[in-house]
């Protein structure tokens, strides 16, 4: 059981590239999300999906899109990249009831990306 | 306004000693739950200890507990017997029981303990 996956670990884009973050997880959870964590700060929101099909914007989704076309993989495309992108972004998942408050969220090991 | 707030940048320990890493919250929701992260240097995000807002008692994780305060609108997590292996950031985490979709982070607190 790998629980969440990410690809790739490391990457440097220049700018005006674009890309995509992979995101794979294993648990059949129906929530996905992807944050992203500048140098000190918490983590910051972008995309969040509730199961196939179904995605919505979080705190920061500007620069970014997302598609969930089946439960275990959750894309995250970056179009365009800016400086502004240079951060470490993180995968999460959880098994999720709409409206209720108790599921975690289980996070991958990250992705850090540089934007030169 | 932030929902999440943690005041401490960063706070030392003694090793064996406990420590209180403090966490206060804003949602006018009457049911949210509270979550304790701890991201070591090697970066991943592990997930600490709950608290839902109709708990009773506070929650209770091996050496981790949190000391909940819902009139003050306080999470605090308490690591007792503090270990070497604890240096680490906390975040504290809100999920909001209307929105529960959405996962609110504070900016967290560095945590060094010392032999």
């Amino acid at each position: 059981n790998a629980g969440v996956t990410q690809t790739p670990k490391f990457r440097i884009l220049k700018i005006g590239q674009s890309m995509t973050l992979q995101c794979t997880q294993d648990m059949n959870h129906n929530y996905m999300y992807w944050y992203r964590q500048d140098p000190g700060m918490g983590l910051k929101l972008i995309y969040y999906s509730v199961g196939a099909g179904i995605t919505d914007k979080g705190e920061v989704p500007n620069g970014y899109n997302v598609s969930r076309s089946t439960t275990e993989d959750f894309p995250l495309r970056l179009e365009l990249a800016a400086p502004s992108q240079t951060s470490v972004y993180f995968c999460a998942s959880g098994s999720g009831t709409s409206g209720g408050v108790t599921d975690t969220q289980y996070f991958g090991p990250g992705t850090r990306l540089t934007v030169l | 306004a932030q929902k999440i707030t943690q005041t401490q940048p960063g706070m030392f320990v003694q090793e064996k000693e406990a420590v209180t890493l403090d966490c206060t919250y804003d949602t006018s929701d009457p049911s949210y739950g509270l979550f304790w992260y701890k991201q070591p240097s090697s970066g991943e995000m592990i997930f600490l200890i709950y608290q839902g807002s109709y708990d009773q008692q506070n929650a209770t994780e091996g050496r981790y507990s949190l000391n909940f305060q819902k009139a003050r609108k306080s999470a605090n997590l308490v690591i007792s017997a503090s270990q070497l292996g604890d240096s680490a950031m906390y975040f504290c985490a809100m999920r909001e029981g209307g929105t529960g979709n959405q996962f609110y982070f504070g900016t967290g607190t560095s945590l060094t303990v010392i032999p």
